[in-house]
């Protein structure tokens, strides 16, 4: 079964601090994956996505991931974040066959 | 507009009375599945569906169950609703699971309180 972990549940950061989230999964097999991102009040979406190729995938607000296969990592960056990035964000792992593993979510608080 | 509707958005029920929270998308997408999102807990995914006619359990399915009868629409049905389902519930639309543009397009969520 396919499992995703984030290390970080509650993160508090100043403005223009650099951001890194964990994330790490479990699947032997091919995985797309995800970071998604919650605003409060809000539904999810997406952030950036990993699908082939070059594992340093860049997304929306500047934010960028890094896939490291052999760490079976997924870990979320970005240089200076704002006020406006506190959220909670999720690491998600699809499969082929459709089932979507999300993981337990991180809470990033930026405080102005 | 590209979406994914859900109704209703709040609903308080009682034990064991059935309910259907309905899902539909505009995109045209075979993929669609269901989460419920609890504190500290993540997105759990429920049943998903690759295709019309197609369904699979996800990882917490117990108590729940799904149709996909046209390619639009994905309900969720509770028989009979007991406490430990109260949840925010997000149904979720995607392209088809391995091509490039597989992202999931989310509702705006249902929330469910059961007494």
């Amino acid at each position: 079964a396919q499992s995703v972990s984030q290390h970080n549940h509650h993160v508090i950061l100043s403005e223009a601090a650099s951001l890194e989230l964990g994330c790490n999964y479990s699947y032997g097999g091919t995985v797309n994956l995800f970071w998604y991102v919650q605003y409060p009040g809000q539904h999810l979406q997406l952030l950036l996505k990993y699908f082939s190729g070059d594992p340093l995938v860049k997304g929306i607000k500047g934010f960028e991931a890094e896939f490291i296969k052999s760490k079976f990592s997924f870990n979320l960056r970005k240089p200076s974040v704002q006020w406006s990035d506190t959220a909670e964000y999720f690491c998600a792992v699809n499969t082929n066959a459709g089932k979507s593993t999300f993981g337990d979510g991180t809470t990033l608080t930026v405080k102005p | 507009e590209a979406q994914v509707t859900q109704n209703p958005r709040y609903l308080i029920t009682v034990t064991g009375k059935k309910l259907t929270v309905t899902c539909s998308q505009n995109m045209n997408h075979e993929y669609m599945s269901w989460y419920r999102q609890d504190p500290g807990l993540g997105l759990r995914q429920i049943y998903y569906s690759m295709n019309v006619e197609v369904t699979d359990k996800g990882d917490v399915p117990e108590g729940y169950k799904v149709s996909r009868k046209e390619k639009r629409n994905f309900p969720l049905i509770l028989e009979s609703p007991s406490p430990n389902q109260t949840s925010l519930y997000f149904c979720a639309s995607s392209e088809t699971p391995g091509q490039w543009s597989n992202e999931q397009f989310f509702g705006p969520g249902t929330r469910l309180t059961v007494l």
